[in-house]
């Protein structure tokens, strides 16, 4: 089963504006990751958060994670309309060797001009 | 450079019919991964290869065999397709062992009738 929720399953904000999204997990996670989806395009890395990471930065993108409440956050300051895609949250447990991702189901972005 | 290729794009199967679809990667990776996604929600991981030579199940294996041919080629194949496998299936590669990030390639839209 998947181990990611996410909330919003959609969001639709007007260009300039902040999109959150969130995302909460099951089990104890190494490292946290978001990725980028366009419509029928493979997925592209964001962000990466460590477990002993609270906050990260890059470019319009902030992370937060919150390891006491297994969540995390993706803000996108001043939103633009190539922004619009489906975000994915992915982690990789403590306890696989294999670095294999575990998904949330996603949230669907519409940025309007 | 072209990263993670996949090939077909499309492929549409009767049910019981057999295919391989096939994945490469430019980037001398060690690690490969097959995820499927369904409409609406994460990847899950069918089957992922470590290194060259090896190969282990994910959380959706069955119906599902791989191949690890060499370092830069990792295949799925279905033996007797089923409507359930109707899906977009990824490959994805990662780097050195400490890192984490996935390298995604197109996908491939898989239909069963």
């Amino acid at each position: 089963s998947q181990q990611g929720e996410e909330d919003p399953q959609a969001l639709s904000i007007q260009e300039g504006e902040n999109a959150t999204m969130n995302c909460s997990y099951k089990t104890s996670i190494n490292n946290l990751q978001w990725y980028r989806q366009n419509s029928g395009r493979g997925l592209v890395h964001l962000i990466l958060i460590r477990s002993n990471e609270r906050e990260k930065h890059s470019g319009r993108l902030r992370v937060t994670l919150d390891t006491s409440k297994k969540s995390s956050s993706l803000l996108i300051t001043a939103s633009r309309a190539a922004d619009t895609a489906s975000y994915f949250c992915a982690s990789t447990g403590e306890d696989t060797g294999r670095r294999a991702l575990t998904f949330g189901s996603g949230t669907r972005l519409q940025v309007q001009p | 450079n072209a990263g993670v290729t996949q090939t077909p794009k499309f492929q549409v199967l009767k049910t019981g019919q057999s295919m391989t679809l096939q994945c490469a990667q430019d980037m001398n990776h060690n690690s490969m991964y097959w995820y499927r996604q369904d409409p609406g929600m994460g990847l899950r991981l069918i089957y992922y290869s470590a290194s060259e030579g090896t190969t282990d199940k994910g959380e959706v294996p069955n119906g599902y065999n791989v191949s690890r041919l060499n370092k830069r080629e990792f295949s799925l194949r279905l033996e007797s397709a089923a409507p359930s496998q109707t899906s977009v299936y990824f490959c994805a590669s990662k780097g050195q062992e400490m890192s984490y990030e996935q390298y995604f390639g197109p996908g491939t839209r898989l239909t069963v009738t």
